[in-house]
C-alpha cells in the first residue's frame, strides 16, 4: 500500500526563524511529488517535483527531491504569520491497473507565532 | 475562467432531508474528483469522473450520490446522512485523467456541510 509520511506533525515557531517540513514515501511507480498550503478552505497547490536534486523556488518557500532516500523537503525561510497552515506533501503513483492515484500524508500543522 | 466553483458554501441539513452539492469548472478538464475532509486532516478521495463517467469509488456509502451530467458539473447528492458525514466537501478537476496522471488537481473552495 502507498504511503506518505510527514514529520513533524506540527510545529511552532517565531516570526522570522526558517522551518524545514519533511515528506517521505513509499509508492508504486513514483511519477511526482506535490506540495500543498492548506489554511481554512482548501489545499492549494505549491510545488510539483519529479526529478531529484532540482530545487523549486516561490519566494520564501523551497522544495526538493531526493528519489534516491524516497524524500522531499520544504523549506519556509523567514517565515510570518501568515505562513500558519497545514502543509501537506501529497505523492503521485499507481494504484490499481494502471490508474495512478495522489496519495496524501497527514500533513504538518505549522504555526507561526509573533 | 480558471477556477472550479463549488455551491453552495455552507449547508445544514437534517438526517432525513435531501439535498445536493455543485460543482462547476470551465477549464476543459478531464476528469472531476469529490473528496470530504475533516477538521486537520488530509482530503480523502470519495469519486473520480473520467469524461463523464464514474471511474473510481472509493466505497463511499449509498447515500452519497454522485452525478455528472456534463463534463463541466459534477454533482454529489445527499440523502439520509448521518452527524458524522459532517465535514468539508472538497471538489477538483485535473487536465489528466487518473488513467494518466493524478497530479495537479485544482480545488475548488469546498461546501462546509453540517448534519443535524
Amino acid at each position: 500500500e502507498d504511503k506518505v509520511v510527514q514529520s513533524p506533525l506540527s510545529l511552532v515557531v517565531h516570526e522570522g526563524d526558517t522551518v524545514t517540513l519533511n515528506c517521505s514515501y513509499e509508492v508504486t511507480n513514483f511519477r511526482s511529488l506535490l506540495w500543498y498550503k492548506q489554511e481554512k478552505k482548501a489545499p492549494t497547490f505549491l510545488f510539483m517535483l519529479t526529478s531529484s536534486g532540482i530545487e523549486k523556488k516561490s519566494g520564501r518557500l523551497s522544495s526538493i527531491l531526493d528519489k534516491k532516500e524516497l524524500s522531499s523537503i520544504l523549506n519556509i525561510t523567514a517565515t510570518q504569520t501568515g505562513d500558519s497552515a497545514i502543509y501537506l506533501c501529497a505523492v503521485e503513483g499507481v494504484s490499481g491497473g494502471s490508474n495512478y492515484k495522489l496519495t496524501f500524508g497527514k500533513g504538518t500543522l505549522l504555526t507561526v507565532n509573533p | 475562467d480558471t477556477e472550479v466553483t463549488q455551491t453552495p458554501k455552507h449547508l445544514v441539513m437534517g438526517m432525513t432531508n435531501k439535498k445536493s452539492l455543485k460543482c462547476e469548472q470551465h477549464m476543459g478538464h478531464r476528469a472531476m474528483y469529490w473528496y470530504k475532509q475533516k477538521a486537520k486532516k488530509p482530503p480523502e478521495l470519495m469519486f473520480v469522473y473520467s469524461y463523464e463517467k464514474l471511474s473510481i469509488n472509493e466505497s463511499v456509502p449509498s447515500r452519497f450520490s454522485p452525478e455528472c451530467p456534463n463534463s463541466s458539473l459534477l454533482n454529489l447528492h445527499l440523502h439520509a446522512l448521518q452527524p458524522e458525514d459532517s465535514a468539508l466537501y472538497l471538489c477538483a478537476s485535473s487536465q489528466d485523467t487518473p488513467h494518466d496522471s493524478w497530479a495537479t488537481q485544482y480545488f475548488g473552495p469546498g461546501t462546509r456541510l453540517t448534519v443535524l
